[in-house]
């Protein structure tokens, strides 16, 4: 079975803070994701790599970037955190690009700003 | 512009009875998947069911099932004999390029 792990579950950090969100997979799996899920709003992509060190924006990319050295690992840095990016935050993988392949996630990581 | 609703923010079903999520979507492309994901409380996302859109033949798998309706791009879930394990948030997803998602339907089971 593919395992995605994200590093937190839970993470509680100031205003200002630099916050970074570790995700691994170990399926070697080309694409990765980070999801972003608030009530009412379902997920939103905020940020996807297709390969290691390629990213693109997703649908809400604003106050977030992401950095992916390696194949397996897939971070998201919130530069300065803000109350507004509480949230839950998912990391998901896939294979390829075939359509069918659907996306494997992590537990999540539930982040309060403060 | 792709996008996802589901209309029933929560619903209930008693333990044993059949229930079914509703889900439409917006699309101009002729190839795609959809899929369905549960998301029980401990967060986990777990794949229900998929189905592509080329395929007339609703998918099942064991309990749950699809009716796919492509005309009128909606592709709501049924859940038959639910158990106390279904309860959880369900989200229905639609892949093109990119994974769209619905807002989610909380399931309540009860006993």
């Amino acid at each position: 079975d593919v395992k995605v792990t994200q590093s937190s579950r839970y993470l509680v950090k100031r205003t200002g803070e630099k916050v970074f969100l570790e995700c691994v997979q170990d399926m070697d799996h080309e694409n990765m994701f980070w999801y972003r899920q608030d009530p009412g709003l379902g997920l939103r992509l905020i940020y996807f790599s297709y390969d290691v060190k390629m990213k693109e924006k997703g649908d809400i990319p604003e106050g977030y970037s992401v950095s992916r050295e390696k194949k397996e690992r897939f971070s998201l840095i919130l530069e300065s955190a803000s109350t507004n990016q509480t949230s839950m935050y998912l990391c998901a993988s896939t294979p390829g690009t075939g359509r069918n392949s659907p996306l494997h996630f992590g537990n999540g990581t539930r982040l309060t700003v403060t | 512009a792709q996008t996802v609703t589901q209309s029933q923010p929560e619903m209930s079903v008693q333990e044993a009875e059949t229930v079914t999520l509703s889900c439409t979507y917006d699309t101009s492309e002729s190839d795609y998947y959809l899929f369905w994901y549960k998301q029980p409380p401990s967060r986990q996302m777990i794949l229900v069911i998929r189905q592509e859109a080329y395929k007339q033949q609703n998918a099942t798998e064991n309990r749950f099932s699809v009716n796919f309706q492509k005309a009128a791009k909606s592709f709501s879930l049924k859940i038959s004999d639910s158990q106390l394990g279904d309860a959880a948030m369900y989200f229905c997803a639609h892949n093109f390029n990119k994974f769209y998602f619905g807002s989610g339907t909380k399931l309540n089971v009860k006993p």
